[in-house]
């Protein structure tokens, strides 16, 4: 069964903390997503990785950073985190090539206090 | 940016139809189609590669317009279990430019 993990589902941090959001899929897929879901506003791309060590800015970058170190590992960084992150955060992978099926995660719901 | 979808919520009765329209402002590659049920991760519905292709599986079905950038979702003879949000993810006609963009959401609730 195909499985891509994210470490937490809940995460309550303090303003000015650096959050780190990791995410692992099992299927060696060298794309992978992170996506920030809030109400009204569906699925907002911050950013993608195509490859190890290899990323591009989605539509909602700013505040945040990602690292690709190994293929299976996606990780979202905020330097510093602000109440306006407070949301649900989505990971997903798939194959390259396009109109692929892509996987998510079970979600991170984060609380910035 | 993001693909359009309306309308943004829908209330149906169980067997009655719904469609969910994805528009984009940029050229498509092709469009996917996802449903999220509350508390839980989005499920692959369909892809759509084609301009005029149409897929359904069951009593869900989808076409694409590749001229007008537009895809629809069609729900037939509504179950309970399609109550869900309902998501469009499309991709450019870029070639090696993978990133899947998703809607801002359908939130459809079935009623018996």
């Amino acid at each position: 069964d195909v499985k891509v993990t994210q470490s937490s589902r809940y995460l309550v941090k303090r303003t000015g903390e650096k959050v780190f959001l990791e995410c692992v899929q099992d299927m060696d897929h060298e794309n992978m997503f992170w996506y920030r879901q809030d109400p009204g506003l569906g699925l907002r791309l911050i950013y993608f990785s195509y490859d190890v060590k290899m990323k591009e800015k989605g539509d909602i970058p700013e505040g945040y950073s990602v690292s690709r170190e190994k293929k299976e590992r996606f990780s979202l960084i905020l330097e510093s985190a602000s109440t306006n992150q407070t949301s649900m955060y989505l990971c997903a992978s798939r194959d390259p090539g396009g109109a692929t099926e892509a996987f998510f995660g079970q979600g991170t719901r984060l609380t910035v206090v | 940016q993001q693909p359009v979808q309306s309308p943004q919520a829908v209330i149906l009765r169980e067997g009655e139809d719904a469609v969910i329209n994805c528009s984009s402002s940029k050229a498509l590659y092709s469009v996917h189609w996802y449903r999220q049920k509350h508390g839980e991760a989005p499920v692959f519905l369909m892809i759509l590669l084609k301009g005029g292709e149409q897929k359904g599986h069951d009593k869900i079905s989808a076409s694409f317009n590749e001229k007008k950038q537009q895809s629809s979702l069609y729900l037939t003879a509504s179950q309970l279990s399609y109550s869900g949000t309902y998501f469009c993810g499309t991709e450019g006609r870029n070639f090696g430019n993978e990133k899947l963009t998703f809607g801002t959401g359908t939130r459809l609730t079935i009623i018996p």
